[in-house]
């Protein structure tokens, strides 16, 4: 079945180092593809997403590709701030309304 | 900016007892859905709802769940017997309709302590 993978966590890291978060999938089709962060005490919320092969995913200095021949969609950051602390999420879609299918979730912590 | 909110935050019940878990999805919202995370593992995906009907469920959702919109505003979720497996956080997810709407808004989640 569809499932998503993700690099074990915690992650921690001081401010202003590079963030890479890894994370593969293995769908049937062409899914779309997304990252969610959840904030403490908050709900998961969408940081970004790719519909389809070699797009490109941003927002507030993350990016993610959606890599189609390695079934991957890693998230970045070239800088990371103590603000960016929080569980990210990686997750897939088959289609328009099927469900997500998530990753396990990978925190991050980011010290001054 | 709209948000989908749940009620409670937190609710420990003792093993066999029924419990609803509340959720308000955005207004003009028509797909809503509930997920679960049991502590440490994966987001799962319970049941999806629209034109008042289940539209899809996993194997998790069996008889002793049920999902209901009684007043056009509340997306509900009952658990009729509750197991101690049935611990985790629940969230509730809404979606508009149509290809530029495939976002899934989710609220904070309600975290279910089974004794």
């Amino acid at each position: 079945g569809d499932s998503v993978t993700q690099m074990e966590g915690p992650v921690t890291l001081s401010e202003e180092a590079f963030l890479t978060i890894n994370c593969t999938y293995t769908a049937t089709g062409y899914p779309s593809l997304f990252w969610y962060v959840q904030y403490p005490g908050e709900g998961l919320q969408l940081l970004l997403k790719a519909t389809k092969a070699d797009d490109k995913g941003s927002n507030k200095g993350f990016e993610a590709t959606y890599r189609k021949e390695t079934t991957s969609f890693h998230l970045e950051k070239g800088s990371v701030q103590v603000s960016d602390s929080a569980v990210y999420f990686c997750a897939l879609k088959v289609s328009g309304n099927t469900p997500l299918v998530f990753g396990k979730g990978t925190r991050l912590s980011v010290i001054a | 900016e709209p948000e989908v909110t749940q009620t409670p935050s937190h609710q420990v019940t003792q093993m066999g007892q029924e419990v609803i878990l509340r959720c308000v999805p955005i207004s003009n919202h028509l797909y809503f859905y509930w997920y679960r995370q049991i502590l440490g593992q994966k987001v799962e995906f319970l049941v999806s709802f629209y034109n008042n009907e289940i539209s899809e469920k996993s194997e998790i959702f069996d008889d002793q769940f049920s999902v209901e919109r009684p007043d056009g505003s509340n997306f509900t979720l009952k658990i009729r017997s509750t197991k101690l497996e049935d611990s985790a956080m629940y969230f509730c997810a809404s979606r508009g309709q149509g290809p530029s709407t495939d976002t899934q808004y989710f609220g904070p989640g309600t975290r279910l302590t089974v004794l």
